[in-house]
Formats: structure tokens, sequence, C-alpha cells
């Protein structure tokens, strides 16, 4: 299984302002896909990241709010934008081999917006 | 989007108790996961399972995918404080590239 590490783990951030999450996997895999998580509660998908082109979005999340890059095989990074309360939430980063194969996840970036 | 509703939602027990939690949807799966997260951390993957009416077993936990591949459910006998955690089914969606969790389950075990 890949081992995936991100960055931060944990932020406090203002409101109005951006962040980037980066996430580093230990070896290259075909798909990255970022998440949202509320404390104690289910993921939400926000998007597949696609190395050589832009992100897949799903439904109620945009690029202009959530920027993506996959520059590589290993790497891909998630900008929350213009942060507000409503975005205080664990973002976790998933990877796996290929459509339909086992999501490995890291262990989360926990931001608080105030 | 093939919804996945998971119960209970929370569950608080005793150790030493057993508990079942299930996942069931309207729709057939190729396959079905289950991730347990403990606070702090990302979800683990404990399990897949493919076969309809197979069963798997990892130490005191037993993993059963319905005959029809639409439900799934995790048993956990004799339950230790160590298992309390949050306990989430996933299914790929029928192209196969979204992965879609249930609303999960938060299991506490108190001494």
């Amino acid at each position: 299984s890949a081992v995936i590490s991100q960055k931060p783990s944990r932020d406090i951030c203002q409101r109005g302002t951006s962040l980037t999450i980066q996430c580093q996997v230990d070896s290259q895999v075909t798909m990255m896909f970022w998440y949202r998580q509320q404390p104690g509660q289910s993921l939400t998908l926000i998007a597949t990241a696609n190395q050589g082109s832009e992100a897949t979005y799903e439904s109620g999340f945009v690029i202009d709010k959530f920027p993506i890059s996959r520059p590589n095989l290993t790497f891909s990074t998630l900008t929350v934008s213009n942060m507000s309360p409503e975005d205080s939430s664990i973002y976790l980063c998933g990877s796996s081999e290929g459509s339909g194969n086992t999501i490995y996840f890291g262990e989360g970036s926990w931001l608080t917006v105030v | 989007t093939q919804l996945l509703e998971q119960s209970p939602q929370f569950l608080s027990i005793q150790e030493g108790e057993n508990l079942t939690v299930y996942c069931n949807s309207s729709s057939v799966f190729s396959s079905l996961q289950w991730y347990r997260q403990e606070p702090g951390e990302g979800p683990v993957l404990l399990v897949t399972v493919v076969t309809g009416g197979e069963v798997k077993k990892l130490k005191r936990l037993t993993f059963q995918f319905g005959d029809a591949r639409k439900d799934s459910s995790l048993h956990i006998t004799a339950a230790q404080p160590g298992d309390t955690g949050l306990y989430l089914c996933a299914a790929f969606e029928t192209s196969g590239s979204r992965l879609t969790f249930g609303e999960g389950t938060q299991l506490t075990v108190n001494p």
C-alpha cells in the first residue's frame, strides 16, 4: 500500500485567507483524490486530481474555491481559497493504482477557520 | 449517486460485548470496502469483499457481503476499547472511478 504524507497536519487560519495543502505519495500512483470530512462524519469527494490535466470536480465544488495541482505522479496540492468558518474541516488526500482499485489515505489536514 | 446507508450511526457498548454494523444500498456493487478511522488519523482499509455471500475474518472482526452484493455487515466479537473508532463502508460507483462512503458508525467501547 502507498504511504501518503500530508502537510500541514493542522492549521488555524484567518477568514479570507487561502491555504495550500500538500500531498506526497511514496510511489507513483495513477489516481489521487481530495476528500473533505467534518469530524466524526463521513467523507465527501471534492475532486479527482489528474496528472497533466485539470482536476475533475464533484457537484458543489468549484475550481475557483478549491484549485488543485497534480504536477507529477507522486504529488498533489489542494488550495482552500478565501476561507470562511464553513471551510473548517479535515481535508484528506487519497491515492489508488487505478479506477476501482483500493484507495489509501493520508492522515488528513485539520483546518480551523476563525 | 449510489447511496450507502449505515446503521447504527452511534454505538456505545461495554468491553466484552458483541456488535454488528450494517451497510445497505439499493445498488449492486462489484466490491465493498470497510475502513476504520481513529481520531487524528486518516481512514485505514480493513477489508475488501468482492463475492456475493463472502465472509472474511480479521481477528475478532467478521465481514460479510450480501448474496446480492447490495449490503454488507461488520460483526465484532468481544469488543475492546482499542476497537473504538469511526467505521466506514465504501463502494465504487458503477463507473468505477468514484469511491462513495456511507455515513459512518461511531463506535465507543467503554472499559
